[in-house]
């Protein structure tokens, strides 16, 4: 079975504090995509990152950067220099390699004060 | 800009009434999907479909109908809706049928459905 997991519920920080939210997930493909969406008050989820089981390679876009360990089946995201505007839900997907479906974690709530 | 659009934002019916959520996509995209959000479950997959009157059903069907008689519309049928089915639904749309390495969802604004 597959599972995603965000044990953070809620983290409140700062303006220009760095954060860390935690994902954990479970699955049996030795393909898989894991990916990162951003839900801000006006509640369209917007798409952040994906990434193949096949690519470890952490990845950084501006303030985001993005920590992916296999061996820990972990794939974080830190927010670097918060700012009011990053205040949103954020929630961890994985997709198996054969299947269209996308499972979410319970989503991680940021309020970032200024 | 893409865009997926859902017919409600606030939503408030009875119980037993019969429900459409509709959704409709503009980017000519081949996979529609609808979730459930709840606080502490996150988003779960109520069904989804890969073409026109395909459909399959997520982890959470039960209660539930889809209809797509057109590539841009899915639209989520609660048959008798029930107080357990207060919740915010997620419509999203995605492309790439042939394989989803390259996928990526692209979401509604939500309909928050009250059920009295």
């Amino acid at each position: 079975a597959q599972k995603v997991t965000q044990a953070q519920t809620e983290i409140s920080v700062v303006e220009k504090e760095d954060v860390t939210l935690d994902c954990v997930y479970e699955t049996r493909d030795t393909t898989y995509y894991l990916f990162w969406y951003k839900q801000p008050p006006s509640g369209e989820l917007v798409f952040l990152i994906r990434r193949n089981s096949f690519d470890e390679q952490n990845e950084i876009s501006g303030r985001y950067s993005w920590n992916f360990q296999k061996s820990t089946s972990s794939f974080n995201f830190t927010i670097t220099a918060s700012q009011v505007v990053d205040s949103a839900v954020y929630f961890c997907a994985l997709r198996g390699g054969n299947t269209g479906k996308l499972i979410f974690g319970q989503g991680t709530t940021l309020q970032v004060k200024p | 800009d893409v865009k997926v659009t859902q017919s409600s934002r606030y939503l408030v019916k009875r119980t037993g009434e019969k429900v459409f959520l509709e959704c409709v996509q503009d980017m000519d995209h081949e996979n529609m999907f609808w979730y459930r959000q709840d606080p502490g479950l996150g988003l779960r997959l109520i069904y989804f479909s890969y073409d026109v009157k395909m459909k399959e059903k997520g982890d959470i069907p039960e209660g539930y109908s889809v209809s797509r008689e057109k590539k841009e519309r899915f639209s989520l049928i609660l048959e008798s809706a029930s107080t357990n089915q207060t919740s915010m639904y997620l419509c999203a749309s995605s492309t790439h049928p042939q394989g989803f390495e390259h996928e990526k969802l692209f979401f509604g604004s939500g309909t928050q459905l009250s059920v009295l």
